[in-house]
């Protein structure tokens, strides 16, 4: 059983579209995050969301417009695609401060805008 | 200011030998976390390691150990008997706030060093 998936893993859309990428985890922790690694494989945190609680939120467009339905879910919805959104958004989750261990990261969603 | 360093972008090693890679970490909270994380050319981020920072002892993991040494900020990863599939991207991460119930309890991330183990 995967303990965060994401879909899809791969996505290749035109500017100016709006998509979603959805991610789920079944590990049962409270708090989920996106990551965004851009081309020379920097990672940052884009959003947390615990409990379904918008948590963190760092200077991101605001075309893009995280949604947690649920403790288990965080979606990323991203309005108006623009070339330089492409990158690979990780979604991640964990249990702090319990969880002694890492933060479970998804296998990644590689965004190509075109 | 940039609060992960990893000055090492690439770093060779003959298989079998053992590699050490850099990081260093800034922060003012006395409760924190560092991690390792290995991203292989499949892109999936795989954790290695964890150092509290209130730890008493270096953390290890199989072949993979922390060299943590508080006083000088550093968290270094040190990868003994080097295997082919060693070879990767690896990531030093810190989490501030160690204890903290509240979450803004965020991964920052160093620049990774991209790890090639030869034959």
């Amino acid at each position: 059983d995967t303990a965060v998936s994401q879909t899809p893993k791969y996505l290749v859309t035109q500017m100016g579209n709006d998509k979603s990428i959805k991610c789920e985890q079944n590990l049962g922790h409270d708090t989920m995050y996106w990551y965004k690694q851009d081309s020379k494989k920097f990672l940052k945190i884009m959003f947390s969301y615990n409990n379904k609680e918008l948590i963190i939120n760092e200077t991101v467009p605001n075309r893009f417009s995280p949604k947690s339905p649920d403790k288990a879910h965080l979606n990323l919805h991203i309005n108006s695609l623009e070339l330089g959104d492409s990158a690979v958004y990780f979604c991640a989750s964990s249990q702090v401060p319990k969880q002694r261990g890492g933060y479970t990261f998804g296998s990644g969603t590689r965004l190509t805008v075109v | 200011a940039q609060k992960i360093t990893q000055t090492q972008p690439g770093m060779f090693v003959q298989e079998k030998e053992a590699v050490t890679l850099d990081c260093t970490y800034d922060t003012s909270d006395p409760s924190y976390g560092l991690f390792w994380y290995k991203q292989p050319s499949s892109g999936e981020m795989i954790f290695l390691i964890y150092q509290g920072s209130y730890d008493q002892q270096n953390a290890t993991e199989g072949r993979y150990s922390l060299n943590f040494q508080k006083a000088r900020k550093s968290a270094n990863l040190v990868i003994s008997a080097s295997q082919l599939g060693d070879s990767a991207m690896y990531f030093c991460a810190m989490r501030e706030g160690q204890f903290k119930e509240t979450s803004g309890s965020r991964l920052t991330f160093g620049e990774g060093t991209q790890l090639t183990v030869n034959p």
